[in-house]
């Protein structure tokens, strides 16, 4: 069992749609979490952050964890065509270390 | 946010020879380094981190030999793929986490490696 889950999609949504992105994982000793976007054939750009349980907002972007479930969630309202890329969740624990990455979800915004 | 860049963004080599991928941080001193590889369509995957002025901690199952990672000052980090295979041909990317914050890693825009 991988430590991190994410559904690789594709998704795709008309533009204007809530879309909304999901993680699971099993260590419960994270707790930083990440969402990145990924454009194609381009590096990460770090989106927002959470520490610990709750909710975090961000424009259009909110950032939701449960460490009861051990799931977090990424809601893009209003999406627009530029919202088209991956996106990838990402958590740490306290003591540092590296970055687990899920596998990233594709998602595309139909005009 | 910080600047991470990488050079080159694209290089096409031939199999046998060697490969030097460098990676800056613009605005801020990097003391740890991260270089990752990601195949098309799937995620990153950590091949190893380096702190400035020490030698790079390697990740299983990535050889240490094939793949130099040089990490001589605080905004320049370098990898070295040796002996290029085609099956090296990946996407390369390195990120750079400064001071003591565990969240503010910046990533770079990616080297695409093509062995041919």
């Amino acid at each position: 069992q991988k430590e991190v889950e994410q559904d690789p999609g594709p998704l795709s949504v008309p533009e204007g749609a809530i879309v909304s992105l999901n993680c699971t994982y099993s260590n419960s000793a994270f707790q930083y979490f990440m969402w990145y976007r990924q454009y194609s054939r381009k590096g990460p750009e770090l989106l927002m952050y959470t520490y610990s349980s709750g909710n975090k907002e961000d424009g259009r972007f909110t950032a939701q964890v449960d460490k009861s479930s051990k799931y977090i969630s990424l809601f893009i309202r209003d999406s627009q065509p530029s919202d088209s890329a991956t996106y990838l969740c990402a958590m740490i624990g306290n003591q540092g270390g590296k970055l687990i990455f899920g596998q990233g979800t594709e998602l595309s915004v139909k005009p | 946010g910080a600047v991470v860049s990488q050079h080159p963004s694209w290089v096409i080599c031939k199999s046998g020879t060697s490969v030097k991928i460098e990676c800056r941080s613009l605005d801020f001193q990097a003391t740890t380094m991260f270089w990752y590889r990601q195949f098309p369509k799937q995620s990153l995957m950590l091949m190893a981190t380096s702190n400035e002025g020490s030698k790079a901690t390697y990740e299983q199952g990535v050889e240490k030999d094939k793949f130099l990672i040089n990490h001589a000052s605080l905004t320049l980090s370098t990898l070295t793929v040796t002996s290029a295979h085609p099956e090296d041909s990946s996407f390369y990317i390195c990120s750079a986490r400064g001071g003591q914050s565990l969240v503010e890693q910046y990533f770079g825009p990616g080297t695409r490696l093509t062995v041919t």
